[in-house]
């Protein structure tokens, strides 16, 4: 069966500070990769999605960046924290249709 | 562009009572509709894809309903459980996103099921 990871769960980082958070995904091949931020009273928000390795799309301009250095592996980063960049960030994969999601991290920036 | 309205934003019911979640976009030029559960502080549940050829889908208790002409679903609870207490997401796959799968999501409704 397949599962996705993400870590950490929690993360408490400094305005300025870098970023990088991990998603993986096993038991499958070749997924679609979604990078998602949920935001208290803005509901879930695509960032990136990724149909193959090295293949990355961005749906919103911001200090965020994405990549898929291998099939089943998607990370998230970030140069500079802003304020803003706090959020639950999820991360989801599809076979085709239907999308599945991991647990979350919270970030939180101050 | 496309558009995702879930009413109620919340909703509070008895134990035991039957129940119906709203959910209505803009464009019906889908490819599929999903409901996710999510529970506080959790990841993503998905409970129901709806293929845009299909009526509905039904999972134990939960059958979701697609009328991609009207544009509208719902998803409707049976006997609903204090266990069903959480916040309820609607998703449509974007109107020409062939097989990028990305999706639109609603607010969300939160639902509170009293014992």
């Amino acid at each position: 069966s397949q599962t996705i990871h993400q870590w950490p769960a929690t993360l408490v980082q400094p305005v300025g500070s870098p970023l990088s958070l991990e998603c993986t995904v096993e038991g499958t091949s070749n997924p679609n990769l979604y990078w998602y931020r949920q935001a208290a009273g803005r509901g879930l928000q695509l960032l990136f999605y990724s149909v193959g390795i090295g293949q990355i799309s961005s749906e919103v301009p911001q200090n965020l960046s994405a990549s898929r250095p291998q099939d089943r592996q998607f990370i998230l980063s970030s140069k500079k924290l802003l304020l803003s960049d706090s959020g639950f960030y999820l991360c989801a994969w599809s076979p085709y249709n239907e999308q599945f999601f991991g647990p979350g991290t919270r970030l939180t920036v101050l | 562009k496309q558009e995702v309205t879930q009413i109620p934003a919340a909703l509070s019911v008895p134990e035991g009572e039957n129940l119906v979640l709203n959910c209505s976009f803009t464009d019906s030029a889908i490819y599929n509709l999903q409901w996710f559960r999510q529970d506080p502080g959790k990841g993503l549940t998905s409970l129901l894809l709806i293929q845009s050829s299909q009526r509905e889908q039904t999972s134990g208790r939960l059958n979701a309903s697609l009328d991609k002409s009207s544009g509208r679903s719902t998803l409707y609870i049976a006997a609903s459980q204090p266990g069903d207490s959480a916040t309820y997401l609607c998703a449509v796959s974007e109107p020409g996103s062939g097989n990028t799968g990305k999706l639109i999501f609603g607010q969300g409704t939160t639902l509170q099921v009293k014992p």
